[in-house]
């Protein structure tokens, strides 16, 4: 596709419940990132793709917390028995290579209230 | 750990005015890249400018230019000729260069007033 699609682009649930997001990234890009931007902040850093890979995981904040790309293109994010304090926007980011020179293209994000 | 620091969360600048956003960071590391996103209200981080550590030549991208400040680990920002279009959240950034991941700061907020 042209951009770095990111679906739903709203998402209400409730606590307790479990959620997907999705990222379609850019056509031809490898890398894939996903974070997490709470009310105020800046986005937080959650997990790093190489292809089919998660080569840094170490933003997910608990074991709730799950992402898959399975055929090194379009990746979920899964967070598992909801609380309140997962709510915020999840961004999802692509680049071409590894992205240390690559430039990082973003989505729209994906807004999820947690009631 | 690294961190960025923003320490304005709002400015304010007339059109056709310039203005300059501050930006510090910490970091024991010599190699890392620092860069400026702009945010806005789609939500869709936009890259704006970026500058690699070991380079002591200021990036420039027509009206946006940084005052890049190594010794004292400043990442400022200048949008020269402001048009409305540039309201928004810009957020500083930084990467080392062994990482992928980038570390955000909190953000400004720039309102662009006629």
């Amino acid at each position: 596709g042209a951009g770095v699609s990111q679906t739903p682009s709203n998402k209400v649930t409730e606590k307790g419940k479990y959620v997907e997001l999705r990222c379609d990234p850019i056509s031809g890009h490898t890398a894939l990132y996903w974070y997490r931007q709470s009310l105020g902040q800046g986005p937080e850093f959650l997990i790093y793709f190489q292809g089919t890979g998660a080569a840094d995981d170490s933003g997910l904040p608990n074991d709730r917390f799950f992402a898959v790309r399975p055929e090194g293109s379009v990746s979920t994010l899964k967070i598992q028995r909801t609380e309140r304090g997962d709510s915020a926007v999840y961004l999802c980011a692509s680049s071409r290579t590894s992205g240390r020179t690559g430039e990082l293209f973003f989505g729209e994000g994906s807004r999820l209230t947690v009631l | 750990a690294q961190t960025v620091t923003q320490s304005q969360p709002e400015m304010s600048v007339q059109e056709a005015e310039t203005v300059t956003l501050s930006c510090t960071y910490d970091t024991s590391e010599s190699d890392y890249y620092l860069f400026w996103y702009k945010q806005p209200p789609s939500r869709q981080m936009i890259l704006v400018i970026r500058q690699e550590a070991y380079k002591q030549q200021n990036a420039t991208e027509n009206r946006f230019s940084v005052n890049f400040q190594k010794a004292a680990k400043s990442f400022s920002l200048k949008i020269s000729d402001s048009q409305l279009g540039d309201a928004a959240m810009y957020f500083c950034a930084y990467r080392t260069g062994t990482a992928s991941k980038l570390t955000f700061g909190t953000g400004t907020r720039l309102q662009v007033t006629l």
